[in-house]
């Protein structure tokens, strides 16, 4: 029979504009998060983190929010350039291991 | 430094054949991990060594599957017999025992089983 494959959802923005990308965690007891950006043909790559004492988390570009009252992730880049464009995942530390959520892909429009 | 390494980069083999992928993790790393990405079921993690010994391979598939990691500089994920629905790409990690618990990725290695 044919093979169903994964929908990842899709954010398409915008050049220029902000993203915002969500993410669920499940485990109330993670007390590390990651952000991981992949593209086409490579491994993830880190992007930002956070820790379970904190609610957000600002990089180069990107800011990271944190909502433990509701198990919430989400990654937000500024000023969203073409090579932004990729697969995000977030991950959740549980006892040394990450878990990863299933992504989300940006694309970028010029 | 060079990054995780991983050979081969692409590996296109036949149905019952045995597969042997293999992974250098950063210098002074001390944990190594294996995952596999497919469509259907995401970034999966395999197993993982803490100075060369296996710690978790709760997400070893199957007994076909078998991973070892006889020196802090090398690791290997053999699957034997392959089958078709091995295909995927598998990716090698490895991070350091102290800070966060960043995992630094290598470029994977994409595995065809006809």
């Amino acid at each position: 029979g044919e093979s169903v494959g994964l929908h990842l959802p899709t954010l398409s923005v915008q050049e220029g504009d902000n993203s915002i990308i969500n993410c669920a965690y499940s485990n109330s007891a993670s007390d590390y998060f990651i952000w991981y950006k992949q593209e086409s043909g490579k491994g993830p790559q880190f992007i930002i983190d956070i820790r379970s004492n904190m609610d957000k988390r600002q990089g180069q570009r990107v800011t990271v929010l944190l909502n433990k009252t509701v198990k919430h992730l989400s990654l937000q880049i500024a000023a969203t350039q073409p090579g932004d464009s990729a697969v995000y995942f977030c991950a959740e530390n549980q006892a040394g291991k990450l878990i990863f959520g299933q992504g989300t892909e940006l694309s970028v429009k010029p | 430094d060079a990054g995780v390494i991983q050979s081969p980069r692409h590996e296109v083999t036949e149905m019952g054949q045995e597969v042997t992928l293999r992974c250098k993790p950063i210098s002074g790393h001390d944990y190594l991990f294996w995952y596999r990405q497919t469509m259907m079921r995401g970034l999966e993690l395999l197993i993982y060594f803490n100075n060369n010994v296996p710690i978790d391979d709760s997400g070893m598939p199957e007994d076909r599957f078998s991973a070892k990691m006889p020196n802090a500089s090398f690791s290997t994920l053999k699957i034997q017999p392959s089958e078709p629905r091995d295909s995927a790409v598998y990716f090698c990690a490895s991070r350091w025992d102290r800070g966060n618990n960043e995992q630094f990725f290598g470029p994977g290695t994409r595995l065809t089983v006809l």
